[in-house]
């Protein structure tokens, strides 16, 4: 089964430093993986997907992630933090269906304190 | 246009209540998606409708009622809930059902609390 690892429960960075907020994968057969980005009391709003191509993605809000295959690793990164960056970050994977539809399988989620 | 509205924002209700949650997309989107969310936890998936047909129940109890009436709104109907059901309620869409690379966008929620 496909499955998403975000080994930090929180991440902290000081404003105008780089960011990453590192996500890893396990899957059978292409990996379909994207961030998502979770503000308090409200839903998740997407960020970047990646599907195939270009090993390095650009998302919205200055983020992007690479893509690496062979560390298995999907990490987001965004060269400098803004303190209104601080929320959930959720990294996700497609979980392909015999039926033909798919399931998106969700991390754990990593808190992202930035510090002014 | 890449909104999802949901109604109400925030639900108080006791175990004998009957009501609806309602999410509303006009993306032109053919496949939707009810979630549930505990405080700090990932969504969990709950129901798929894919071109207004009810494609997964993730073994959902039979108290949430999903109901697709046109390809623009989704329902969730709830009826004798349980106090462990209190939880903020996502609705998403994508594009068709089947597209594993379509982009789900989210709803912003509504806040459920079962007294």
């Amino acid at each position: 089964a496909q499955s998403v690892a975000q080994p930090e429960d929180q991440v902290n960075v000081a404003e105008g430093n780089p960011l990453t907020v590192k996500c890893t994968y396990s899957v059978s057969g292409n990996p379909y993986l994207f961030w998502y980005v979770q503000y308090p009391n409200r839903g998740l709003q997407f960020l970047l997907k990646y599907i195939t191509g270009d090993n390095l993605v650009k998302g919205s809000y200055g983020f992007e992630a690479e893509f690496n295959k062979s560390q298995t690793s999907f990490h987001l990164k965004k060269p400098s933090a803004l303190v209104s960056d601080s929320a959930l970050y959720f990294c996700a994977v497609r979980d392909l269906l015999n039926t033909g539809g798919f399931k998106t399988i969700f991390g754990a989620g990593t808190r992202l304190f930035v510090k002014a | 246009d890449t909104e999802v509205t949901q109604t109400p924002k925030h639900l108080v209700m006791g175990m004998t209540n009957k009501k609806s949650l309602k999410c509303e997309q006009h993306m032109g989107h053919r496949a939707m998606y009810w979630y549930k969310q505990k405080a700090k936890k990932p969504p969990e998936l709950m129901f798929v409708y894919s071109y207004e047909k009810l494609s997964i129940n993730e073994s959902v109890p039979s108290r949430f009622s999903p109901e697709c009436p046109n390809s623009s709104l989704l329902n969730l109907h709830l009826h004798a809930l349980q106090p462990e059901d209190s939880a903020l309620y996502l609705c998403a869409s994508s594009q068709v059902s089947g597209g594993a690379t379509d982009t789900q966008y989210f709803g912003p929620g509504t806040r459920l609390t079962v007294l």
